[in-house]
């Protein structure tokens, strides 16, 4: 089974903070997501990472920053976090997707961030 | 400007029954469409996908059937079961190397 791991369930941070999230797959997967969950918005995409040291610019990357030195590690940062930024963090991995089929996306549990 | 939509926040139906869950969208590219169920405090997962060549798909009590002309898709439970109970949401993307991103609906509350 494909094993996506947050590091924090929760974290509590405050206005003007540098936050970090990390995420973790085991299973040599290509790609891989960062999404924000908010009420009545679904999932919005914030950066993906195709390879090691790529990454792409999702719907709504202000604020945020990322970073894969390894392909199995993808971090999410917040430079300077704001209220506004308070919400759930999803992180996925995928395998490359194909011409024929699309490769589904495997989630971590969720990061319930709230910055104070 | 949302580009996959469903307009039914929340639905409720009786154990045994059939469930009917919408999805519209408006970029004709799309190719691929994906359905996910999330239960509160854990990501996220796939249940169902179909391509944009087919018209319907189905997987056990699951039936995911596609209207390209009237760009709209619908997930069927049949029964459904209390273990349904969760937030499902559609999703689309263009296949092909390179186009991985995923664009999600609002979800439905079941």
């Amino acid at each position: 089974d494909v094993k996506v791991t947050q590091s924090s369930r929760y974290l509590v941070k405050r206005t003007g903070e540098k936050v970090f999230l990390e995420c973790v797959q085991d299973m040599d997967h290509e790609n891989m997501f960062w999404y924000r969950q908010d009420p009545g918005l679904g999932l919005r995409l914030i950066y993906f990472s195709y390879d090691v040291k790529m990454k792409e610019k999702g719907d709504i990357p202000e604020g945020y920053s990322v970073s894969r030195e390894k392909k199995e590690r993808f971090s999410l940062i917040l430079e300077s976090a704001s209220t506004n930024q308070t919400s759930m963090y999803l992180c996925a991995s995928s395998q490359r997707q194909g011409f024929f089929v699309s490769q589904p996306q495997h989630f971590g549990d969720g990061t319930r961030l709230s910055i104070l | 400007d949302q580009q996959v939509k469903q307009n039914s926040p929340s639905l409720s139906v009786q154990e045994g029954r059939i469930s009917i869950l919408n999805c519209d969208y408006t970029n004709s590219m799309f190719d691929y469409f994906l359905w996910y169920k999330k239960y509160p405090a854990e990501g996220p997962t796939f249940l169902i996908s179909i391509s944009s060549i087919k018209d319907k798909n189905e997987d056990g009590r699951f039936t995911v059937f596609l209207n390209k002309s009237a760009k709209h898709l619908s997930l069927h439970i049949v029964p459904s079961q209390p273990g349904d109970s969760a937030v499902y949401f559609c999703a689309a993307t263009l296949l092909g190397v390179g186009n991985e991103k995923l664009t999600f609906g609002t979800g439905t509350r079941l």
